[in-house]
């Protein structure tokens, strides 16, 4: 079945840098653009990223644009989310979820998510 | 950038009961809007997308209606387990957006 499995999250530093991956699976990954969403603690949703099914193209959220970069290994089945500059208002549960693709709605399919705390 | 406006904040209803969730759009987002529902400690679901269409496996008591800034989500009737947080949002435009959500609590 489709699966997508979030990992990395942790603590870390203001200022500081973390990696969070996204595995996928019961799909065929290179058709579909990729999410990433986050939610911080209490509240509601943002939408953080997107990436294009080849990783061609990218748009961001402004709160993360210039310190997050999303990417994608279609080789590996897996996205990613790098996250820089970190500062404390990005500490939320962070979801990879799958784009669009014929026949087929976006976000139609959720990892169950991987927290991060920024916190000195 | 295009923001989502869902009222009431909080809904109390009785199971059995008919919900009407709103969303405004600060601009128009053609059909582009979808709903989703999440549960405490669960990622969101997709219930409805494009304004009017059921994902797949959602129940036919939840429906969507609405184009350009003015959208609807109903739950004809409330089950117990449709006691949540609802959100919208849109793809009309990057970068995308989500309301605040409305909770739907038991009365």
């Amino acid at each position: 079945q489709v699966q997508l499995v979030e990992s990395g999250g942790g603590v870390v530093q203001p200022g500081g840098s973390l990696r969070l991956s996204c595995a996928a699976s019961g799909f065929t990954f290179t058709t579909y653009g990729l999410h990433w969403v986050r939610q911080a603690p209490g509240k509601g949703l943002e939408w953080v990223a997107f990436i294009r099914y080849d990783g061609g193209n990218s748009h961001y959220a402004d709160s993360v644009k210039g310190r997050f970069t999303i990417s994608r290994d279609n080789s590996k089945n897996t996205l990613y989310l790098q996250m820089n500059s970190l500062r404390p208002e990005d500490t939320a549960l962070y979801f990879c979820s799958r784009g669009s693709a014929t026949g087929s709605p976006p976000f139609d399919c959720w990892g169950q998510g991987t927290l991060v705390t920024v916190s000195s | 950038e295009i923001v989502l406006t869902q009222s009431p904040a909080t809904l109390s209803l009785s199971p059995g009961e008919r919900a009407t969730l709103s969303c405004r759009a600060s601009q128009s987002v053609s059909i582009y809007l979808a709903w989703y529902q999440q549960k405490p400690g669960q990622a969101p679901r997709l219930l409805i997308y494009d304004a009017s269409n059921r994902a797949t496996g959602i129940p036919a008591r939840f429906s969507g209606s609405g184009s350009g800034t003015d959208f609807t989500l109903t739950i004809s009737s409330l089950e117990p387990e449709d006691f949540a947080i609802y959100y919208c949002q849109q793809r009309n435009d990057w970068p995308l957006t989500f309301g605040g959500g409305t909770k739907v609590e038991i009365k």
